[in-house]
């Protein structure tokens, strides 16, 4: 079976670093890109970074483009985000997504979220 | 960046009714790369079509869709009870990967 799960999140001061973990189980991780995706609380969805299957190619949204680092471990199954001067809007569901290929493609499995606060 | 602006915003319906949700790109989707996603409340979205009109595995055939380059729509043909969620259209063409606001499908 093809599994996400995230984990990480947590409540955070502004300013302050999280490292989120995507643990992926059941296909070839190395064959796909991957995502994080983030809903904030009664929000729609907000794409927020991607990395190519061979880690080579990365994407960031503008709103995290210097704060945010995506990464992946093909020994470990594992995607990471790496969060740094989080902000209050940055508070959401944070989810790991597989995409449909090895160099990108429509989300077709998505993981449960792990939620991020941001707050004083 | 590709805006997509989903319309309407909630749209009532009854069961057994079809529902026409739609997705307007502020430019070309190229490839038509785009998909739609269905998310109920306290779940993660789910796949429900790629490439415009492509159903994802397992979705069943009264989901439809179809459009290009800067207008697509995806069609419900009779809603079941299941359906009533809140739907996204994303183009994957370019980055940013960008989503619609959406669109709730509420019982009327």
């Amino acid at each position: 079976e093809v599994q996400l799960v995230e984990s990480g999140g947590g409540l955070i001061q502004p300013g302050g670093s999280l490292r989120l973990s995507c643990a992926a189980s059941g296909f070839t991780f190395s064959d796909y890109a991957m995502n994080w995706v983030r809903q904030a609380p009664g929000k729609g969805l907000e794409w927020v970074s991607s990395i190519s299957g061979s880690g080579t190619t990365i994407y960031y949204a503008d709103s995290v483009k210097g704060r945010f680092t995506i990464s992946r471990d093909t020994s470990k199954n594992t995607l990471s985000l790496h969060m740094n001067s989080l902000r209050v809007e940055d508070t959401a569901v944070y989810s790991c997504a597989k995409a449909a290929s090895r160099g990108g493609g429509t989300f077709d499995i998505w993981g449960q979220g792990t939620m991020v606060t941001v707050s004083s | 960046e590709i805006v997509l602006t989903q319309s309407p915003g909630t749209l009532s319906l009854s069961p057994g009714e079809r529902a026409t949700l739609s997705c307007r790109a502020s430019q070309t989707v190229s490839n038509n790369y785009l998909g739609w996603y269905q998310q109920k409340p306290g779940q993660t979205p789910r796949l429900l079509i790629y490439g415009a009109s492509r159903r994802a595995t397992g979705i069943p055939d009264r989901f439809s869709a179809s459009g290009s380059r800067t207008d697509f729509t995806l069609t419900i043909s009779r809603l079941e009870p299941e359906d009533f969620a809140v739907y996204y259209c994303q183009q994957y063409a370019n980055s940013p990967y960008t989503f619609g606001q959406g669109t709730k499908l509420e019982i009327k």
